[in-house]
């Protein structure tokens, strides 16, 4: 079965300091991977995918992503927390088309939140 | 940037009343749309998917006489939510596929909450 794993709940962060928000996957083929970051009663805001190409991938807000096939993760970095960062973070897979995902639908993972501390 | 908008952002109703949801594509053609429900400190559960011109696609578990979805047109989807119950509580999210570049795009959300 095609899924996508946020093995912690929450991390905790002092700012300026580095983090990282972990997902693994299990999707058949070359699946295109995505983060999203929600605010308080908002919807998903788009921070950045991995299509092809270039593992490490930059996104919105100073966040990038190291895509790695081997380990089948995709965890979220930045090199320097902000107390703004602080929020709930989805890791979502398209599956292809061509292994079961017809209509192209986001798998997602169940959510990090993130805390950054002054 | 591609922008989707949903109404009401906040709806409460009574038990046994209808509620309905629009999710609007504003500068993009969206052949599919996806609705999504949230739950407090949950990940997103993708409810059902709607292609325009024809029924939806629900997904395994849910009711597709309880919550209709028509998607009439490239730009609207709306979600009703029949004879709602307390238990229908949730944050609804949608999302549209533009259909020239393929990318999705969410909408704010809807805070539905049944008394």
């Amino acid at each position: 079965a095609q899924s996508v794993a946020q093995p912690e709940d929450q991390v905790n962060v002092a700012e300026g300091n580095p983090l990282t928000v972990k997902c693994t996957y299990s999707v058949s083929g070359n699946p295109y991977l995505f983060w999203y970051v929600q605010y308080p009663n908002r919807g998903l805001q788009f921070l950045l995918k991995y299509i092809t190409g270039d593992n490490l991938v930059k996104g919105s807000y100073g966040f990038e992503a190291e895509f790695n096939k081997s380990q089948t993760s995709f965890h979220l970095k930045k090199p320097s927390a902000l107390v703004s960062d602080s929020a709930l973070y989805f890791c979502a897979v398209r599956v292809p088309r061509d292994y079961g995902g017809s209509q192209g639908n986001l798998i997602f993972g169940k959510g990090t939140k993130l805390s950054v501390k002054p | 940037g591609a922008v989707v908008s949903q109404h009401p952002s906040r709806v409460i109703c009574k038990s046994g009343t209808s509620v309905k949801i629009e999710c609007r594509s504003l500068d993009f053609q969206a052949t599919t749309m996806f609705w999504y429900r949230q739950f407090p400190k949950q990940s997103l559960m993708l409810m059902a998917t709607s292609n325009e011109g024809s029924k939806a696609t629900y997904e395994q578990g849910v009711e597709k006489d309880k919550f209709l979805i028509n998607h009439a047109s490239l730009t609207l989807s709306t979600l009703t939510v029949t004879s709602a119950h307390p238990e229908d509580s949730s944050f609804y999210i949608c999302s549209a596929r533009d259909r020239l570049s393929y990318e999705q795009y969410f909408g704010p959300g809807t805070r539905l909450t049944v008394t």
